[in-house]
């Protein structure tokens, strides 16, 4: 089954003990991206990934590192977590822009993170 | 910049009910994409639909359809004869074709809250 997989789903930490999300796709999709979602401010991008060894930062990236060592892995660190990185995150892949079209983005279950 | 505005934050409509969830954005590029997705209370994100800004088409998919009007920037999403299953958070979201480095960010709305009460 074509997916979008991450681990943990749920996860209560507490300030600045390093964690990482991680995000796997069984799609051979080339770009990867995550995202966070915060009630009245809808989702947001952290970072993207173009495809191995190529990241970039989306609108969010302060507080977070990602790393795209394999085409299907597309990690989210955060080495000194904060309260404010309380959300719930998406991890999302899509084949990448062939000809300039953009496919549909195929999304995790998402992760909810709570930083004590 | 882009910008996805949905103005209903939330709607409350009776089974069989029609319902249209507005959905209007903002873009400078002559190509983009948009599309609509839906967050059930479980919380994943469910793909509705794509639709790039060279098809004007209207599209139905069952008891689904959206309405695409390039001249007011809007692309409207209704739902035909709602059901209890259709509530859901949905989210309309733009992706402009030309993005630095390649990015191919989806800009999102604040999403609607639709809840179909039996």
């Amino acid at each position: 089954e074509a997916q979008v997989t991450q681990n943990p789903r749920y996860l209560i930490t507490v300030t600045g003990k390093k964690l990482t999300v991680t995000c796997s796709q069984n799609m051979n999709h080339e770009y990867m991206s995550w995202y966070r979602q915060d009630p009245g401010l809808g989702l947001r991008q952290i970072y993207y990934s173009m495809n191995v060894e190529v990241t970039d930062k989306g609108d969010v990236p302060e507080g977070y590192k990602v790393s795209r060592k394999e085409k299907r892995n597309f990690p989210l660190i955060l080495e000194s977590p904060s309260p404010n990185q309380t959300s719930l995150y998406f991890c999302a892949s899509s084949p990448g822009t062939l000809a300039g079209v953009h496919n549909e983005q195929f999304f995790g279950p998402g992760t909810r993170l709570t930083v004590l | 910049a882009q910008k996805v505005t949905q103005a209903q934050t939330e709607i409350s409509v009776v089974e069989k009910e029609d319902v249209t969830l507005d959905c209007v954005y903002e873009t400078r590029d002559t190509t983009y994409y948009l599309f609509w997705y839906k967050q059930p209370p479980s919380g994943e994100l469910v793909f509705l639909i794509r639709r790039n800004s060279f098809d004007e088409q209207n599209e139905i998919s069952g008891r689904y359809s959206w309405n695409f009007q390039k001249s007011t920037s809007s692309f409207n999403f209704t739902i035909t004869a709602s059901q209890v299953v259709d509530s859901a958070v949905y989210f309309c979201a733009l992706s402009e074709a030309q993005q630095q480095g390649g990015s191919e960010k989806l800009v999102f709305g604040k999403g609607t809250k639709l809840t179909v009460n039996p």
